[in-house]
């Protein structure tokens, strides 16, 4: 299993471009989520998904947009590039279950810069 | 909403000597769990252990074990004989209704050999 991929693993956008960001896994999982990572801080989440179909706001929505429309993959689209959102991306998977077996698995992050 | 907080942004121990690093929570819900994450300055985002709020025993997972203190909502991470690769970031997260993760902001470990 590869489990959780992201592409790509760098990326630099000028300020109003717009980009898909990928995520994909391979276990399963009804649940996929997007943080953000800014320097010396934990990660923040973006938005997530139940399922296929299903997505909600996380603490930190504005500005992305995501959609589901398999359980494999989930994409992340920056809508218009702001410096602001110069971060590290990360894509996380997890089985709907409570206790350990809702460990989220994460992907190996992307790194945008927005000049 | 669910509040975590790590009080150390940064901590040092000698190689082979035992670290604790702290974590509390604000929460009102009565069943929780903590995850504990490890971050390498490659970046990727490592579990390391888990405890859930009606764990009888505290949680073990090799040099890793938890501090579970219910009535502080704490949940403290203790790391015996350090090695130099366990310098790194270190996350305590806690799962939403929805699966839904909050992190702290961390506590960067330095091993000193």
């Amino acid at each position: 299993n590869a489990g959780v991929t992201q592409t790509p693993k760098f990326q630099v956008l000028k300020t109003g471009q717009s980009m898909t960001l990928q995520c994909a896994q391979d276990m399963n999982h009804e649940y996929m989520s997007w943080y953000r990572q800014d320097p010396g801080m934990g990660l923040r989440l973006i938005h997530y998904s139940v399922g296929a179909g299903i997505t909600d706001q996380g603490e930190v929505p504005n500005g992305y947009n995501v959609s589901r429309s398999t359980t494999e993959d989930f994409p992340l689209r920056l809508l218009s590039a702001a410096p602001s959102q110069t971060s590290v991306y990360f894509c996380a998977s997890s089985r709907l279950r409570g206790g350990r077996s809702g460990e989220q698995f994460f992907g190996p992050g992307t790194r945008l810069t927005v000049l | 909403a669910q509040k975590i907080t790590q009080t150390q942004p940064g901590m040092f121990v000698q190689e082979k000597e035992a670290v604790t690093l702290d974590c509390t929570y604000d929460t009102s819900d009565q069943s929780y769990g903590l995850f504990w994450y490890k971050q390498p300055s490659s970046g990727e985002m490592i579990f390391l252990i888990y405890q859930g709020s009606y764990d009888e025993q505290n949680a073990t997972e090799g040099r890793y074990s938890l501090n579970f203190q219910k009535a502080r909502k704490s949940t403290n991470l203790v790391i015996s004989a350090s090695q130099l690769g366990d310098s790194a970031m270190y996350f305590c997260a806690n799962p939403g209704s929805a699966r839904q993760l909050t992190f702290g902001s961390g506590t960067q470990l330095t091993v000193l050999p």
